[in-house]
């Protein structure tokens, strides 16, 4: 069955630019996660989704960082006027229910680079 | 606060060694989970295995085992006989389960780079 997709893979911005990232999670899962990846670091959380509702994005490092899923499937983190520390991997993971505990299933994430 | 602590930046190795991946992990919640993730370098992370704080029981699964150790706070995990293609970046995480706490959310340590040699 699919997993968890998202696009593009990779992405490069100019300073200042808008950018959008996709993430189509698997079929029917409740929940919805964002990660922030630094080089050489573990992921960092930004955001989570239950459904359509964003029941928290308190990792969401600044304003300039926006996430949506309007339907409750597919969702997108966008970055307003990107700055060069916004440079690194965005993973997307989604896991069947709302819970503790349940197994995230990650996409393979987009890689920013911003110049 | 959850932190989670993987000292063990990389690690090489020769195929067919047994190589231990240490994780060491904080929390002052009653009830959590503890994870370990496999991320090759396509990027993807890849579940491995999932423990509650109440289940202590070592877990063994083919060449992979795991032992928690909740007096030490501790979810180390084993390989063995490694092979090449063991070769990825390897996360511990945790989530929490007190009130507060976001649904799921994963901590993640800085993640061990294993390279196995053949």
């Amino acid at each position: 069955g699919a997993g968890v997709s998202q696009s593009p893979r990779y992405k490069v911005a100019k300073r200042g630019q808008d950018v959008a990232l996709r993430c189509d999670p698997i079929s029917g899962h409740v929940s919805l996660f964002w990660y922030q990846q630094a080089l050489g670091q573990g992921p960092e959380f930004l955001t989570y989704f239950q459904n359509e509702a964003q029941l928290d994005k308190s990792g969401l490092p600044s304003d300039r960082f926006f996430a949506e899923r309007p339907e409750g499937s597919v969702s997108t983190l966008k970055i307003q006027r990107t700055q060069q520390e916004d440079s690194a991997v965005y993973l997307c993971a989604s896991s069947l229910a709302s819970g503790y505990g349940y197994e995230q299933y990650f996409g393979p994430g987009t890689r920013l680079t911003v110049t | 606060a959850q932190k989670v602590t993987q000292a063990q930046t990389e690690i090489s190795v020769v195929e067919k060694e047994d190589v231990t991946l240490d994780c060491v992990y904080e929390t002052r919640d009653t009830t959590y989970y503890l994870f370990w993730y496999k991320q090759p370098p396509s990027g993807e992370l890849v579940f491995l295995i999932r423990r509650n704080s109440f289940d202590e029981q070592n877990e063994i699964s083919g060449r992979y085992s795991w032992n928690f150790q909740k007096s030490t706070s501790s979810f180390n995990f084993t390989i063995t006989a490694s092979q090449v293609v063991d070769s990825a970046v390897y996360f511990c995480a945790l989530s929490g389960t007190d009130r507060g706490s976001t649904l799921g959310r994963l901590y993640f340590g800085r993640g061990t780079q294993l390279t196995v040699w053949p």
